[in-house]
């Protein structure tokens, strides 16, 4: 199993981002999955989750309306569009995934991350 | 939200040493615990499922117990691979939340 994160970076105060996701070793249509951040040094806070087939996808309310989680079976990737960014989004950015098709909260893989800071 | 209580925030062992790590919800979760360890600029690594379920692969040092509001993980002689930050998480509703993590350092 191989979760491989990609699209972070240096962004300003209200810009977007899009973190992609790419994953292998594994039948990706069979797993639900969410992406988890952490603020480096500190704890972890886990931001949002889509089934297995998409129908079935939750936010953290700190990013409700502002980010938006989707995936691709056939490329199997999964992607965190995130708009009107906040320093406080600032967060090494985890692609995890689940141990069942509709998420449980088990992430029983995590990729290495990807670091998003937003900054003037 | 429901909140995730770890203690104590660090401590120091040596290798051999029997620890106990506590984690506590702020309401019930039935068994929808899952503890995490992470080593120093590595992803979180997923040891215990379902408050004591062992996950595949994880040595049977690691031993997960409780539910409803209390849990423990125990690791019943650290290795040198253990001294790292262990988290509780739980999965019983969303926002699934963690707690603020237990530091294991080297006595």
């Amino acid at each position: 199993v191989q979760l491989v994160e990609s699209g972070g970076g240096l962004v300003q105060p209200g810009r977007s981002l899009r973190l992609s996701c790419a994953a292998s070793g594994f039948t990706f249509d069979d797993y639900a999955m969410h992406w988890v951040r952490q603020v480096p040094g500190k704890g972890l806070q886990w931001v949002s989750s889509i089934s297995w087939n998409s129908e079935v996808i939750e936010y953290a309310d700190s990013v409700k309306g502002r980010f938006t989680i989707s995936r691709d079976n056939a490329k199997k990737s999964m992607y965190l569009q995130m708009n009107s960014l906040r320093s406080e989004d600032t967060a090494l950015y985890y692609c995890t995934r689940d141990r069942g098709t509709f998420a449980s909260g088990n992430c029983d893989y995590w990729g290495q991350g990807t670091l998003v800071s937003v900054s003037s | 939200d429901i909140q995730m209580t770890q203690s104590p925030p660090s401590l120091s062992a040596s290798v051999g040493d029997r620890i106990t790590i506590t984690c506590r919800a702020s309401q019930s979760i039935s068994g929808y615990l899952n503890w995490y360890r992470q080593k120093p600029g590595q992803a979180p690594k997923l040891l215990i499922y379902a408050a004591s379920s062992l996950q595949n692969g994880v040595p049977s040092r690691f031993m997960g117990r409780g539910s409803g509001t209390d849990f423990t993980l125990i690791i019943s002689s650290l290795q040198p691979e253990d001294f790292a930050t262990y988290f509780c998480q739980q999965s019983y509703s969303t926002p699934y939340t963690f707690g603020q993590g237990t530091k294991v350092e080297i006595k």
